[in-house]
């Protein structure tokens, strides 16, 4: 079974810049989840999907971070503009939906440093 | 008060020793609770998970969950100098949605 794939896996951008992520799930995985781990810290969650709707919002900042998953299968992760906070790993997972005894997988994420 | 506190170490513990990371939840209502390993540069992976009260065993680790104390440690008997790593605490909790909180992490080191 193939794994979460995510792309880039390092970025370098400077502040006020653009940058976007790209994430493909586990085939037949429901779910997914953007996740936001910055040095020293545990991953935050950003945002999650159930299929191609959002159920959890609340900490992305919306302001200047966007995502979509328009198929309901791979999604995308904008930030615009981009500040120096915004250096992290950004982690991507995916569950099968309804699968809440268990945990999920996680990608190899995209490392972002904004200078 | 924070939903997963951990002791962010790093605890050292020779070869060979058990090494006990602990963590503690705020959500009473939490039912499902989980530990990631993460190694330097690399993403979280998942180790144990449990949620019933009491020990789950799986080869030399075991999860350990007082639900009542809103606690859940992990045990890794024979430590190796393999499993130095950062060990995440993770809580499924009452919310919507299947989320994961983590907590900061464990630091840990086996030294030889």
């Amino acid at each position: 079974e193939a794994g979460v794939a995510q792309s880039p896996r390092y970025k370098i951008i400077e502040k006020r810049q653009s940058v976007a992520f790209w994430c493909n799930p586990i085939s037949g995985h429901a779910t997914l989840y953007w996740y936001q781990q910055i040095l020293g810290q545990g991953p935050k969650l950003l945002i999650q999907f159930q299929n191609n709707g959002v159920v959890d919002d609340s900490q992305l900042p919306k302001d200047r971070f966007s995502a979509e998953r328009l198929k309901g299968v791979d999604s995308t992760l904008k930030i615009q503009p981009a500040k120096l906070e915004d250096s992290a790993v950004y982690l991507c997972a995916s569950s099968l939906a309804g699968m809440t005894g268990y945990g999920y997988t996680f990608g190899s994420g995209t490392r972002l440093t904004v200078v | 008060q924070k939903e997963v506190e951990q002791n962010s170490g790093p605890l050292s513990v020779p070869e060979g020793a058990i090494a006990s990371l602990n963590c503690t939840y705020s959500d009473r209502g939490s039912q499902s609770f989980f530990w990631y390993r993460q190694y330097s540069g690399k993403s979280p992976e998942l180790i144990m998970f449990i949620y019933s009260n009491g020990d789950k065993e799986d080869g030399r680790f075991t999860a350990q969950l007082n639900k009542a104390s809103q606690y859940v440690s992990l045990l890794i008997r024979d430590s190796q100098p393999s499993d130095s790593a950062t060990y995440l605490c993770a809580v499924r909790g009452t919310g919507g949605g299947n989320k994961l909180t983590f907590g900061t992490g464990t630091q840990l080191k086996v030294e030889l």
